[in-house]
């Protein structure tokens, strides 16, 4: 079955510019989280969405939002982009714990999205 | 405020050797915890993930252990192979039915088996 699908891969933009990360979760999952991983800081978490709702968020500024589909897909947005945005951006997609069980409740990342600000 | 560490941030091992990457954190309240390995430059790649009521899962040649009252994780890999090169990252998600849930992630142990 196809996994978590990040688009685009890559993206070079420019300070003050706007950007869009797609995310496609595994089909039937319904959560989709966010992270940022840069050198200095590892993995950070930005936000989770459960059924087009955000359910939880990290301590990101309010540049960061996202946004979730009926369909489960999964937009983020920065807008006024800084160099200090430039990272890879991940997504992560998992199934309801309900239904998943706790023995199978876990995270499914995709390759994430090279973001660079010049 | 939980905080992961893992140790070495760095090993270099000869082909065939066992070794152990290890794992800690502060806050012992977790669900479970997951080991994944992240090639350079691409997304993570889940190997073992550990409820909190278990003590061990294995895959293969992958053993993880949790202790939590000690709040530690171990991953085992037996006999490395040069394909086993990877950044291998410790995640733990706090948090029960009903509360936000998150992972939190260590910064990684970066493994290089040498032919």
């Amino acid at each position: 079955k196809a996994g978590v699908t990040q688009t685009p891969r890559y993206l070079i933009k420019t300070r003050g510019q706007q950007v869009t990360l797609s995310c496609s979760p595994i089909s039937g999952h319904r959560s989709v989280s966010w992270y940022q991983q840069t050198p200095g800081q590892g993995l950070q978490f930005l936000f989770e969405y459960f059924s087009e709702t955000q359910r939880n968020k990290g301590n990101f500024p309010g540049r960061f939002s996202g946004r979730q589909f009926s369909n489960s897909r999964s937009e983020m947005n920065v807008s006024t982009l800084e160099l200090g945005d430039s990272a890879l951006y991940l997504c992560a997609s998992s199934l309801d714990r309900v239904f998943s069980g706790d023995a199978n409740y876990g995270y499914t990342f995709g390759s994430g999205t090279r973001l660079t600000v010049v | 405020k939980q905080e992961v560490t893992q140790i070495p941030a760095a090993l270099s091992v000869p082909e065939g050797e066992n070794l152990v990457l290890n794992c800690s954190f502060t806050d012992s309240a977790i669900y479970n915890l997951q080991w994944f390995r992240q090639d350079p430059g691409k997304g993570l790649t889940s190997l073992l993930l550990i409820q909190s009521s278990q003590r061990e899962q294995t895959s293969g040649r992958l053993n993880a252990s949790l202790d939590k009252s000690s709040g530690r994780s171990t991953l085992y890999i037996a006999a490395s192979q040069p394909g086993d090169s990877a950044t291998y990252l410790c995640a733990v998600m706090k948090g029960w039915k009903g509360e936000s849930e998150k992972l939190v992630f260590g910064k990684g142990t970066k493994l290089t088996v040498n032919p």
